[in-house]
């Protein structure tokens, strides 16, 4: 069946280093989209990154992702953490079948001074 | 202005007691959704709706009932409310193909 697989429960960094959280799928579809979702605290889940290319650099708010369909992956990074990007971050591809967002368990990221 | 409204957004109910869930959104949108969110969980679809009378099981549709009376509003019913379904209540709207969702700011739902 269709899953996605966030590895990371919680994931703790250091201020200005680098972070990856990761994200990887199981889809019997062929073409999808994918999503990064982020959540603040006591906030509502919002958009941060969106991508349906192949292979393609997707950026956004200092964040980056690429899609690769041959190792079904979506990894999220960020080449140096701010206080402010402690949240939520959830991983959602798109599941066209049923016209919905299938979201992976999260990843709770905090970033320490 | 918010797009996506919740109501209430605290609720207290007893177990075996009726609770229901409103959502409201003016993006004019097709789509509406339910989730719950729970640590180690996630976000999980509970019902969604194409549009107004259409409504469909998500993934976790056991113990709920929903309700999409017209393009803006989308209600989700408990009917017999448990402890078990103590949770933060989301819910989302979205156009259909590969279009971002929308969050209301969710409700706390406690039963006690």
């Amino acid at each position: 069946g269709d899953s996605v697989t966030q590895t990371e429960g919680l994931v703790t960094v250091t201020e200005g280093l680098p972070v990856k959280l990761n994200c990887t799928y199981q889809t019997t579809y062929l073409t999808i989209a994918f999503f990064w979702y982020v959540q603040y605290l006591n906030e509502a889940p919002q958009v941060l990154l969106r991508s349906s290319t192949d292979n393609k650099r997707t950026e956004h708010q200092g964040f980056h992702a690429t899609l690769h369909k041959s190792s079904s992956s979506f990894h999220l990074q960020k080449s140096s953490a701010q206080l402010s990007d402690s949240a939520l971050y959830y991983c959602a591809p798109f599941m066209p079948n049923y016209n919905v967002l299938y979201f992976g368990s999260g990843t709770k990221l905090t970033v320490e001074p | 202005e918010a797009a996506v409204t919740q109501s209430p957004r605290n609720k207290v109910a007893v177990t075996g007691g009726k609770v229901t869930l409103s959502c409201n959104q003016t993006n004019n949108h097709n789509n509406m959704y339910w989730y719950r969110q729970d640590t180690g969980h996630g976000l999980r679809l509970i019902h969604y709706s194409y549009g107004a009378g259409s409504t469909e099981k998500g993934d976790i549709p056991d113990g709920y009932k929903a309700s999409r009376p017209s393009q803006e509003n989308f209600s989700l019913i408990l009917e017999l409310a448990t402890p078990s379904q103590t949770s933060v209540y989301f819910c989302a709207s979205g156009n259909r193909g590969y279009a971002e969702q929308f969050f209301g700011p969710g409700t706390r739902l406690t039963v006690l």
